[in-house]
């Protein structure tokens, strides 16, 4: 299958830094990436979707001036997280899809970012 | 509001026996469903997808069953082993304007005991 590769697999920063986190599609184009946070024992939950050259597109609560997204390649996009705080420790999933058809494609997923921030 | 349930407690079960997971959801009529496995620390890796018109798709051991009457889908693993062990998640295409993005259930945690 398709290969997702995200960096770093883990970071631990200082409170009021920010972390940028790159995910790249390897072998293939991904014109939408995804963006997911989940919480120890819980689901993932979509932050924004990322469309190359254009804006991302955020869910609902999401402050899009925190974590900036930014898809500027058909194989990279990345999520910074500006002036961390500890209640952004969480684990960072990136994905992407391939083929013509959005709808009805499987997703490939990064191997996440787990962030800590002290 | 639109829900998808899974199993929130672990299912443990003997090797070589199968595992059944449940995944439901509400106020939805997905076009297809898919099947994710997650380790832990780990994103999670593709399965299976089956479509509003399949009753039942395989892979190897896999087994998924749609039935959208009941808005309900059953995983099953047949044989399992002990590397069977790890967090099963469903997920459903959410379309909305420039939000084709999965949404995922809670996930069930499957453990196989050797």
């Amino acid at each position: 299958g398709a290969v997702v590769s995200q960096h770093p697999s883990w970071v631990i920063c200082k409170s009021g830094t920010s972390v940028k986190i790159e995910c790249r599609s390897l072998d293939f184009q991904a014109t939408t990436m995804f963006w997911y946070r989940q919480f120890p024992k819980q689901s993932l939950m979509l932050m924004a979707t990322s469309n190359e050259g254009s804006k991302a597109t955020y869910e609902q609560g999401v402050e899009k001036d925190k974590f900036l997204i930014n898809h500027a390649s058909l194989t990279l996009s990345t999520l910074t997280v500006t002036s961390a705080h500890p209640e952004d420790s969480s684990f960072y999933i990136c994905s992407a899809k391939t083929g013509t058809s959005i709808m009805n494609t499987e997703a490939f997923f990064g191997q996440g970012t787990r962030l800590t921030v002290v | 509001s639109q829900k998808i349930e899974q199993n929130s407690e672990a299912l443990n079960i003997q090797e070589g026996k199968t595992a059944t997971l449940t995944c439901n959801y509400t106020n939805y009529s997905p076009a297809y469903l898919q099947w994710y496995r997650q380790d832990p620390g780990r994103g999670p890796v593709f399965l299976l997808l089956i479509r509003e018109n399949e009753k039942e798709k395989r892979k190897e051991r896999l087994k998924v069953t749609f039935d959208t009457t009941l808005k309900q889908s059953l995983f099953h693993i047949t044989a399992s082993q002990p590397a069977d062990s790890a967090t099963y998640l469903c997920a459903l295409d959410m379309v909305r304007p420039g939000r084709r993005a999965l949404t995922f259930g809670s996930g069930t945690r499957l453990q196989v005991q050797p």
